[in-house]
């Protein structure tokens, strides 16, 4: 098992262009999830799923927009990156009892 | 809403110290406790977690927290420091059935030879 494997590891953007951050699992896990991290503020929600084609906002979810059209897949859009957005980002899935979050190892992006 | 508060975002031990990593929660049901940890350049895992019975959970590495609901604590403690502990860990809460965790600001641990 690959567990939750996310790319691209490490992006760089210009502000007001877009781009996909990508997650998949092979967990066959229900719920999965996108935290951002930043300095002092822990792990902030983005966006989560609870299943195929049900989502749901998390505590900053401004400027992302997700989807989830496969159990396996739930890929994170940036509509118009701005440097508010530069932060290391987290896909985490779990099943349905959320007693264990399985993590990926994170996206690194700088919006400059 | 939940909550969780890290005392201390940087702690510094000796190695073969006792290690204690202070988390204090706020929720107004039943919370479900965890700690994660994360090495540098990598994701969180996670090292243990508090649901229901023994308030006394034991983790990976050695690690073990106790559940205190009168102080509404989970502290996590390890009696001898290593120098792989060094990482920084996060504290989070969550309730039976809900959508969310709620993570801490993390504390970052430094093992000192």
């Amino acid at each position: 098992n690959a567990g939750v494997t996310q790319t691209p590891k490490f992006q760089v953007l210009k502000t007001g262009q877009s781009m996909t951050l990508q997650c998949a699992q092979d967990m066959n896990h229900e719920y999965m999830s996108w935290y951002r991290q930043d300095p002092g503020m822990g792990l902030r929600l983005i966006h989560y799923s609870v299943g195929a084609g049900i989502t749901d906002q998390g505590e900053v979810p401004n400027g992302y927009n997700v989807s989830r059209s496969t159990t396996e897949d739930f890929p994170l859009r940036l509509l118009s990156a701005a440097p508010s957005q530069t932060s290391v980002y987290f896909c985490a899935s779990s099943s349905r009892s959320r007693e264990k979050l399985f993590f990926g190892s994170g996206t690194q992006l700088s919006v400059l | 809403a939940q909550s969780v508060t890290q005392l201390g975002s940087h702690v510094s031990v000796s190695e073969g110290a006792l290690v204690l990593l202070r988390c204090n929660y706020s929720s107004s049901v039943p919370p479900y406790l965890f700690w994660y940890v994360q090495y540098p350049n990598q994701g969180l895992q996670l090292l243990l977690k508090y649901t229901t019975g023994a308030t006394l959970v034991k983790g990976i590495n050695g690690f073990e927290a106790e559940f205190k609901k009168s102080e509404t604590s989970f502290h996590l403690t390890k009696p001898s420091a290593h120098m792989s502990d060094a990482a920084e860990y996060f504290c989070a809460v969550t309730k039976q059935g809900a959508q969310k965790l709620v993570f801490g600001q993390g504390t970052r641990l430094t093992i000192n030879p």
